[in-house]
């Protein structure tokens, strides 16, 4: 069974830091891409992050770039999201989701974490 | 960035009536769209992905079709269950891109 289990998310101030991680389980992790999606209170999905199965290839939107970094660490089967700079504007729920099919880069997502919450606020 | 506008923001329907959502993208993403649901204080799942093909395990009464720039995620009948948000997303281009949702509501 596919598990995807987020966490780090919580308080911190404008201007701060915070590493939001995804435990994954239930299937070969080096092989598939993974992506972070995060929705603001009361809105819509808004896709942040992407990698690659081997880690090799990142991909990010623009609100995030230069400021966000994603990572995995295929040895603990373990996504990573370091976000750097944070804005209230980045405040949101922040999900890792698998690919569907095992290729290079992120196409859809079959299996999403149940969510960690960042609020970005003094 | 592609921008996919999704339409119309709200469907108030009744249970057994069909549901036609729409998704417009502002540049051609051929096939490669997806359509998600999401319920209040769940996850998004996965529908219908590459414009018409259901995810494992999705019921025949959600069907996708469309091409280039116009999509549409249609329920033939709609089940108590099928309340719900849905988004639209394209995988054509960097960075990938959500709609901003239809939400289907009961009438």
């Amino acid at each position: 069974e596919v598990q995807l289990l987020e966490s780090g998310g919580g308080l911190v101030q404008p201007g701060g830091s915070l590493r939001l991680s995804c435990a994954a389980s239930g299937f070969t992790f080096n092989l598939y891409a993974m992506a972070w999606v995060r929705q603001a209170p009361g809105k819509g999905l808004e896709w942040v992050s992407g990698i690659s199965g081997s880690g090799d290839a990142t991909f990010y939107a623009d609100s995030v770039k230069g400021r966000f970094t994603i990572s995995k660490d295929n040895s603990i089967n373990t996504l990573y999201l370091q976000m750097n700079s944070l804005r209230a504007g980045d405040t949101a729920v922040y999900y890792c989701a698998k690919d569907r099919i095992a290729a290079s880069v992120p196409y859809f997502f079959d299996y999403w974490g149940q969510g960690t919450l960042v609020t970005v606020s003094s | 960035e592609i921008v996919l506008t999704q339409s119309p923001a709200t469907l108030s329907l009744s249970p057994g009536e069909r549901a036609t959502l729409s998704c417009r993208a502002s540049q051609t993403v051929t096939t490669f769209l997806a359509w998600y649901q999401q319920k209040p204080g769940q996850s998004p799942r996965l529908l219908i992905y590459d414009a018409s093909n259901r995810a494992t395990g999705i019921p025949a009464r959600f069907s996708g079709s469309g091409s280039g720039t116009d999509f549409t995620l249609t329920i033939s009948s709609l089940e108590p269950e099928d309340f719900a948000l849905y988004y639209c997303q394209q995988r054509s281009n960097w960075p990938r891109t959500f709609g901003q949702g239809t939400k289907v509501e009961i009438k």
